[in-house]
């Protein structure tokens, strides 16, 4: 059974900190992305990754970097954290095999509130 | 033009209705195709993927229309449990790998 983990389910900080997400997989998948859901809008995705050390903007990169050291963890980082930052964070993985598309497996979630 | 829509909703329906929500995508190169079920405060999970021929899963069917590039779910014989907002997700795959769209979801409160 996949499971994908990440570290807080809640979390409150003030403007200006540096934020760390953390999220880990561990069915050995390729793929790792950070999402982002807020009402009305839906997922929008923030970075992804499909191999260690690789990463690609998604649709809503700014404010946001990522770090992807080993191929089980993939890491959400808010340099300077906003209040319009105050969001769902959701970190999934999927496999790479190919030049198929597989299914996307999500952690719990993150709620993330800036003060 | 929003690259997968979805019926807006909510759908309010009767335990023992059946319910059909459709989706619609616009990337003619879309690849997979899947069904995600969201509850309220919790993370999207894997529903069912939809097959070009069509798929059941119990009370659940999904349909795929390439041509037409529409994508649709069945509930059959509701129950309170189905409530939830169902995602509509298209995957196609590109230079850097998979490229997942979600659509915005649409909501069903199945009633007592």
């Amino acid at each position: 059974d996949v499971k994908v983990t990440q570290s807080s389910r809640y979390l409150v900080k003030r403007t200006g900190e540096k934020v760390f997400l953390e999220c880990v997989q561990d069915m050995d998948h390729e793929n790792m992305f950070w999402y982002r859901q807020d009402p009305g809008l839906g997922l929008r995705l923030i970075y992804f990754s499909y191999d260690v050390k690789m990463k690609e903007k998604g649709d809503i990169p700014e404010g946001y970097s990522v770090s992807r050291e080993k191929k089980e963890r993939f890491s959400l980082i808010l340099e300077s954290a906003s209040t319009n930052q105050t969001s769902m964070y959701l970190c999934a993985s999927s496999l790479k095999i190919g030049t198929g598309t597989y299914e996307q497996y999500f952690g719990p979630g993150t709620r993330l509130t800036v003060t | 033009r929003k690259e997968v829509e979805q019926d807006p909703g909510p759908f309010n329906v009767p335990e023992g209705a059946t319910v059909a929500f459709n989706c619609t995508y616009s990337n003619s190169a879309s690849q997979s195709f899947f069904w995600y079920r969201q509850d309220c405060r919790k993370e999207p999970k894997l529903l069912m993927s939809v097959y070009s021929s069509g798929n059941e899963d119990g009370r659940f069917t999904a349909q795929l229309n390439r041509a037409s590039q529409y994508i649709s779910l069945l509930i059959r014989d509701s129950k309170l449990s189905d409530s939830a907002t169902y995602l509509c997700v298209v995957a196609i795959r590109d230079n850097y790998g998979q490229n997942f769209v979600f659509g915005p979801g649409t909501r069903l409160s199945v009633l007592p």
